[in-house]
C-alpha cells in the first residue's frame, strides 16, 4: 500500500499551460506539504497544510495554488507555466508539523 | 531566518572507504532528522535525534547530534554501492515548527 501517492509521475507541457498535480496520503496524518526540488537537489518548502488549513505559504508565485479538499488530499494547481517551473515536485505528509516526513514519489515537471 | 548548511556537497569514495557528512545550523535545534534520496527516488526518513550529544546507530550508519544542538553528522563505515544517493539533514527550531532542509550531500561510490 502506497502511503503518499502523487500523480502524474511525469508531466511535460508547454509554456503558458495550466496543470495540476494530485496528492493523497493514507497515513492519517494531519499535515501535508508541497516541496520543490531543483536540478541541484535543493528541497524547498512551498506550502504546508494542517487539517485542510494553510499554515505556510513560502514565497512562491501566486500562479501556484494548493487546494486541500480534506486532510488526506493536497493538490497543486499551476497556472501559466514558465520554463523556470521545471523541477521535481514532492508531496509529503507528517503526523504533526515538524515530525518526520513521508514523501510521495515525486512529479517531474518539464516545461518546454 | 534559520539556515541549515551541509558539507560537503559531493563526495566520491571507493567502495569500502568511510564517509561523513556534516550539518550545521545557525540556530539551536529542537531536533534533527536525516533523509536519504536514491538517484531518481524520493527522500526517505532515516532517523531523528532529539537529545544533546545523542548518538544513534543503524548498521553501518552512525548519527550524532552535537552538544549545543546546532550540528549533526552522519558517518557511514565501509561504504557499499547501495549507499549511493543524496543525504539530507533537516532541523527545526522548535518542536512543531517547519523543518528546514540542508542542501544535501551527494555520495558516489566507486565499485
Amino acid at each position: 500500500d502506497t502511503a503518499v501517492s502523487q500523480t502524474p509521475k511525469y508531466l511535460v507541457t508547454q509554456m503558458g499551460n495550466d496543470k495540476s498535480i494530485k496528492c493523497e496520503q493514507n497515513l492519517g496524518h494531519d499535515t501535508m506539504y508541497w516541496y520543490k526540488q531543483d536540478s541541484k537537489k535543493f528541497l524547498k518548502i512551498m506550502f504546508s497544510y494542517n487539517n485542510k488549513e494553510l499554515i505556510i505559504n513560502e514565497t512562491v508565485p501566486n500562479r501556484f495554488s494548493p487546494k486541500s479538499p480534506d486532510k488526506a488530499h493536497l493538490n497543486l494547481h499551476i497556472n501559466s507555466l514558465e520554463l523556470g517551473d521545471s523541477a521535481v515536485y514532492f508531496c509529503a505528509s507528517s503526523q504533526v508539523e515538524g515530525s518526520p516526513l513521508h514523501f510521495g514519489n515525486g512529479t517531474r515537471l518539464t516545461v518546454t | 531566518g534559520q539556515q541549515v548548511m551541509q558539507i560537503p556537497q559531493y563526495q566520491h569514495v571507493q567502495e569500502g572507504e568511510d564517509f561523513t557528512t556534516y550539518c550545521n545550523s545557525s540556530t539551536t535545534l529542537s531536533n534533527i532528522q536525516w533523509y536519504k534520496q536514491r538517484p531518481g527516488g524520493h527522500p526517505v526518513f532515516l532517523i531523528q535525534l532529539v537529545k544533546s550529544g545523542e548518538v544513534k546507530k543503524q548498521k553501518r550508519l552512525t548519527f550524532q547530534f552535537g552538544e549545543a544542538k546546532k550540528n549533526s553528522s552522519l558517518h557511514i563505515t565501509a561504504t557499499q554501492t547501495t549507499d549511493v544517493g543524496t543525504y539530507f539533514c533537516a532541523g527545526n527550531k522548535n518542536a512543531g515548527n517547519m523543518l528546514t532542509f540542508g542542501g544535501g550531500t551527494r555520495l558516489m561510490v566507486k565499485p
